[in-house]
């Protein structure tokens, strides 16, 4: 199993972009769905999209215009911009891993291990 | 889009059973699984594939799927178990997440 460890800027104004990083130790990209999930303080979990190795990328409609998820495998990086943010996309941020094993051929996703989140906060 | 339903709150004493919730559309035909979330923490998969456990997640944990309801239970919940627990599936590319249940052990 890897370890994911994520980092980014905190604290964003209205119409900025979000950028974080996520960094996998222990495991190679390939094979595997990357993926980006956010919750909103006090709310439920959401989830923004994922990339896998190839280079695809899938996102939640709902955010589809404003979210770019991509990877630098020489550095065992994905990572996520979001533009446009504003009060609405303050949340802590995950990435998470999804176990193949778990997930019946790629019919689903298990996400087994999770970064430890990153506050942002988006505020004038 | 596809949606899931969770009840916000359920309330057990020690030693009982918790049951949880989750609705959606023909849910019984995908798969369901199930994340605990404690303050402060990133989730924790405790269900996969509707009734299977990863390594390390009590016995008391187990889950079923049917219809339009895929259920996990807890029996004989402990005090650690306090938290809130969150349902997923996966319709045509897009994970979904449930709202989340929140678990109080009295």
């Amino acid at each position: 199993q890897p370890q994911l460890q994520q980092w980014g800027a905190g604290l964003l104004k209205p119409s900025e972009t979000l950028s974080l990083t996520c960094t996998v130790y222990g495991e190679s990209f390939t094979g595997y769905y990357w993926t980006w999930i956010r919750q909103p303080p006090g709310k439920g979990l959401e989830w923004i999209g994922e990339t896998i190795h190839s280079g695809g990328t899938n996102y939640n409609p709902s955010l589809k215009s404003r979210v770019i998820i991509s990877m630098d495998i020489s550095k065992n990086q994905f990572s996520l911009k979001l533009s446009s943010v504003t009060a609405a996309d303050t949340a802590v941020y995950f990435c998470a891993w999804s176990n193949p094993q778990y997930a019946v051929g790629g019919t689903t996703r298990a996400f087994e291990v999770w970064g430890q989140g990153t506050m942002v906060t988006v505020s004038s | 889009s596809y949606e899931l339903t969770q009840p916000p709150s359920v309330s057990v004493s020690p030693g009982q059973t918790a049951t949880f919730t989750c609705s959606g559309d023909k849910l019984g035909d995908r798969y369901s699984l199930w994340y605990q979330q404690k303050p402060g923490q990133p989730p924790v998969l405790v269900i996969y594939q509707d009734n299977k456990r990863p390594s390390g997640i009590p016995e008391r944990f187990s889950g079923s799927n049917s219809g339009n309801t895929a259920t996990l239970t807890i029996s004989g919940t402990q005090a650690i178990d306090e938290a809130d627990y969150y349902c997923q599936a996966w319709d045509s590319g897009i994970v979904v997440f449930g709202g989340g249940t929140k678990l109080t052990v009295l």
